[in-house]
């Protein structure tokens, strides 16, 4: 089956810092993607959704410039928090949209120090 | 815009009861249905899905969910609950041409033996 590799699944990382989260689609072409946050005990919350090759969109209330998105081929998309802080502690989770389903990556903690 | 309500946010069920879980969607057209479970700390796994034809899906690990369309529903049920079944599910629907998923609260499943 379709499967999407999401790494790292932990990161801490210090207040200020950035982080790179990469999700790939391991055996098929994803020619769209999204990437979720989940705070604990809720629900999947979209921020952005990407096509490969074109600009991310975002949605109402995420900073695009916080939270950097490059989808730049269809195996592959990164998410980047820039300048890191603890509120922006949380799951982040991808999902790629090809082969007419959608599959998820395993998720990223991220946890801000 | 799809929406998707989960009414109920947990249910404890004794392992070899049945189990439902209730979704309701709002969406002027026939939408795309999915169930998710998630365990803690990973991603999402596919239960079942629903596009169009049978009403009645079959899916893994036992699942099955029923498309009513006049109830605007499309509850998951299991007859018999292992107690691997503990997580939390989670109704989806996609409608549109941008693919997004709108994601119910979810719902956490506890079994006790």
């Amino acid at each position: 089956g379709a499967v999407v590799s999401q790494h790292p699944s932990r990161v801490i990382c210090k207040s200020g810092t950035s982080v790179k989260i990469e999700c790939r689609s391991l055996d098929f072409q994803a020619t769209t993607m999204f990437w979720y946050r989940q705070f604990p005990k809720q629900s999947l919350m979209l921020m952005a959704t990407s096509n490969e090759g074109s600009k991310a969109t975002y949605e109402q209330g995420v900073e695009k410039d916080k939270f950097l998105i490059n989808h730049a081929s269809l195996t592959l998309s990164t998410l980047t928090v820039t300048s890191a802080h603890p509120e922006d502690s949380s799951f982040y989770i991808c999902s790629a949209y090809g082969q007419g389903g959608y599959t998820f990556g395993s998720g990223t903690r991220l946890t801000v120090v | 815009a799809q929406s998707v309500t989960q009414p109920d946010i947990h249910i404890t069920v004794s392992e070899g009861a049945s189990l439902e879980l209730r979704c309701n969607y709002s969406y002027g057209a026939t939408p795309y249905l999915f169930w998710y479970v998630q365990s803690p700390g990973q991603g999402l796994q596919l239960l079942l899905k629903y596009f169009s034809g049978d009403t009645l899906v079959q899916g893994i690990k036992g699942f099955e969910a029923e498309f009513k369309r006049s109830q605007s529903s499309f509850n998951l049920r299991k007859p018999s609950v292992h107690w691997s079944d503990a997580a939390e599910y989670f109704c989806a629907v996609g409608a549109g041409d941008d693919y997004k998923l709108s994601f119910g609260a979810g719902t956490t499943v506890t079994v006790r033996a």
